[in-house]
């Protein structure tokens, strides 16, 4: 059973395209994450939910918009794509959203943008 | 000075040596200290909780130093299958859900 699944695993597009990377965990978690890790790893918070509600929206552009239909699903939606959005996006959930929890991390969405 | 930070090595050592990690945090309140594991191409994973008397775990050991503002991570008997880059978790200041990520310390271990 997958704990934290995510879809696409590999999504490469055309700059100025729109595209949605999905979400889900069956771990009961009330808290959802959204990273970005670059080319150089280096692992980046981007967005938080806890119970549907968006608690840290980090210094990210308007063209990216998390969406959490409930507490167990946490979509992420990029408009007008552009070269600089390359890179491996995870999405993550903890138990209750407190920095003590451990966070558990999907496999990783593949983003390359052409 | 960056709010978490790693030597990003490679550190390349032999099978059954020991090798240590430092990691070091900028702000004095942080309070809650992990090490993740990533693999190649994969998801980072929970290898260990940092508590402030140290915790073991088989061939792990992680301590924080708060005086010196590190946490450090001993692997002893190193296996093959150790290789990975080790990633230093730090809460954030001011936000109680928030972590920083370092950017990881590389081992590969060497048969």
């Amino acid at each position: 059973d997958t704990a934290v699944s995510q879809t696409p695993k590999y999504l490469v597009t055309q700059m100025g395209n729109d595209k949605s990377i999905k979400c889900e965990q069956n771990l009961g978690h009330d808290t959802m994450y959204w990273y970005k890790q670059d080319s150089k790893k280096f692992l980046k918070i981007m967005f938080s939910y806890n119970n549907k509600e968006l608690i840290i929206n980090e210094t990210v552009p308007n063209r990216f918009s998390p969406k959490s239909p409930d507490k167990a699903h946490l979509n992420l939606h990029i408009n007008s794509l552009e070269l600089g959005d390359s890179a491996v996006y995870f999405c993550a959930s903890s138990l209750g959203g407190a920095s003590t929890d451990t966070q558990y991390f999907g496999p990783g969405t593949r983003l390359t943008v052409l | 000075r960056k709010e978490v930070e790693q030597d990003p090595g490679p550190f390349n050592v032999p099978e059954g040596a020991t090798v240590a990690f430092n990691c070091t945090y900028s702000n004095s309140a942080s309070q809650s200290f992990f090490w993740y594991r990533q693999d190649c191409r994969k998801e980072p994973k929970l290898l260990m909780s940092v508590y402030s008397s140290g915790n073991e775990d088989g061939r792990f050991t992680a301590q924080l130093n708060r005086a010196s503002q590190y946490i450090s991570l001993l692997i002893r008997d190193s296996k093959l299958s150790d290789s990975a880059t080790y990633l230093c978790v730090v809460n954030a200041p001011g936000g109680y859900q928030k972590v920083t990520f370092g950017t990881g310390t590389k081992l590969q271990v060497i048969p």
